[in-house]
């Protein structure tokens, strides 16, 4: 079946503009996530949804980061005001229940400010 | 706050060699540990999962084992191959919360 999407795949945006990343999660799947990855890294949590439940916003860095997931389903990480430092690879997963599951990710949105 | 690492940070090895890669964690009151593949430009791969109640779990020639009361795990890889070449992470829930922490992850390269 289809895996996790994730769009664009590539995004180059200018400082001060608002990005929006998409997340498609497999379906039936209750639980989702969104990391950040820097080169060399591991994935670094930012945001954990039970359905449409927002349960863990504890890896967003400042208050320019949000996301929502409406309808259970696909997901918006959304960047107000992108600084440089907000270049990195975003990554989402989604896994068919909560903890103790295995995380399926999707191939991530490239984000590059300038 | 529970932290993971991984060690080595790369490794090389001649095509057929048996490996191990290691992750160890500081909080031992972990739900499950994880192992990932992450191959150039692409997304992770879950390869094993392992709950806290077991010891090990087998996928092919992959082997990973579980110690929580000294914080480590290992991921052994049997008979390498030059695709086995990739990044293997390691990865445990937060204590206490949704997060999951992953280490920095190990750079293998499988040489023919």
């Amino acid at each position: 079946g289809a895996g996790v999407s994730q769009s664009p795949r590539y995004k180059v945006t200018k400082r001060g503009q608002d990005v929006a990343l998409r997340c498609d999660p497999i379906s039936g799947h209750v639980s989702l996530y969104w990391y950040r990855q820097a080169l060399g890294q591991g994935p670094e949590f930012l945001t954990y949804f039970n359905y449409e439940a927002q349960q863990d916003k504890s890896g967003l860095p400042n208050d320019r980061f949000s996301a929502e997931r409406p309808e259970g389903s696909i997901s918006t990480l959304t960047i107000q005001r992108t600084e440089q430092r907000d270049s990195a690879m975003y990554r989402c997963a989604s896994s068919l229940s909560g903890r103790g599951e295995t995380q399926y990710f999707g191939p991530g949105t490239r984000l590059l400010v300038l | 706050k529970q932290e993971v690492t991984q060690i080595p940070a790369a490794l090389s090895v001649p095509e057929g060699e048996n490996l191990v890669l290691n992750c160890s964690f500081t909080d031992s009151a972990i739900y499950n540990l994880q192992w990932f593949r992450q191959d150039p430009g692409k997304g992770l791969t879950s390869l094993l999962l392992i709950q806290s109640s077991q010891r090990e779990q087998t996928s092919g020639r992959l082997n990973a084992s579980l110690d929580k009361s000294s914080g480590r795990s290992t991921l052994y890889i049997a008979a390498s191959q030059p695709g086995d070449s990739a990044t293997y992470l390691c990865a445990v829930p937060d204590t206490g919360g949704f997060k999951t922490i992953f280490g920095a992850g190990t750079r293998l390269f499988v040489k023919a």
